[in-house]
């Protein structure tokens, strides 16, 4: 079974505070995204990478940051935190074929509260 | 990215078939329809994937019309651990990149 698995469940940080979250998974896949998920606004995409040291903006990517050295691990980073950051992050990874889609598997969530 | 627009919720009762329809006006050539299940507490879960016509497997069904800008999950005889939200998603993964619509929260009743 594929696996993606992130650093925290729940995690609490103060405003301003720097902020990683971690993803790994382990199927070898070269596209790796994280959402954040809020209440009546579904996922939204943050930032996606489809290779190593590679990224793309997604739809909000203001006040993030990725990075992406290694295949398997793409981290999450809150330059200075704040409390409209307070959300559920969702980390997912997927092969990458071209002209093609390929199923998105999903980590178990991140509770971010920021105080 | 194609925009998507599904009912906020629903609500049936168990051994029921449920339809759920996701707009998709705005589809590219090259995008395929994929519906995702998210239960509580956990990251959504495939279900479901087309590019046009019918698509079935143990879960369920996909319909999309010739135009493709719509598409209808199915799922038959639902039962209460269908009690779910379910994602549409359109997109094209040659870009690794794809648009989740709001969500449609099913609930399920005895």
């Amino acid at each position: 079974d594929v696996k993606v698995t992130q650093s925290s469940r729940y995690l609490v940080k103060r405003t301003g505070e720097k902020v990683f979250l971690e993803c790994v998974q382990d199927m070898d896949h070269e596209n790796m995204f994280w959402y954040r998920q809020d209440p009546g606004l579904g996922l939204r995409l943050i930032y996606f990478s489809y290779d190593v040291k590679m990224k793309e903006k997604g739809d909000i990517p203001e006040g993030y940051s990725v990075s992406r050295e290694k295949k398997e691990r793409f981290s999450l980073i809150l330059e200075s935190a704040s409390t409209n950051q307070t959300s559920m992050y969702l980390c997912a990874s997927s092969f990458k074929v071209l002209a093609s889609y390929n199923e998105q598997f999903f980590g178990p969530g991140t509770r971010l509260t920021v105080l | 990215l194609a925009k998507t627009t599904q009912p906020i919720s629903m609500d049936s009762y168990e051994g029921q078939e449920v339809n759920i329809t996701c707009s998709h006006n705005n589809i590219a050539t090259n995008d395929y329809i994929t519906w995702y299940q998210q239960f509580p507490s956990q990251g959504p879960r495939f279900i479901i994937q087309g590019y046009k016509t019918k698509v079935t497997n143990e879960v369920a069904s996909l319909f999309i019309p010739a135009d493709r800008k719509s598409s209808t999950l199915s799922l038959p005889r639902v039962s209460l651990s269908d009690t779910a939200v379910y994602y549409c998603l359109v997109g094209d993964d040659g870009a690794g990149k794809s648009t989740f619509g709001d969500g449609t929260t099913l609930t399920v009743k005895p």
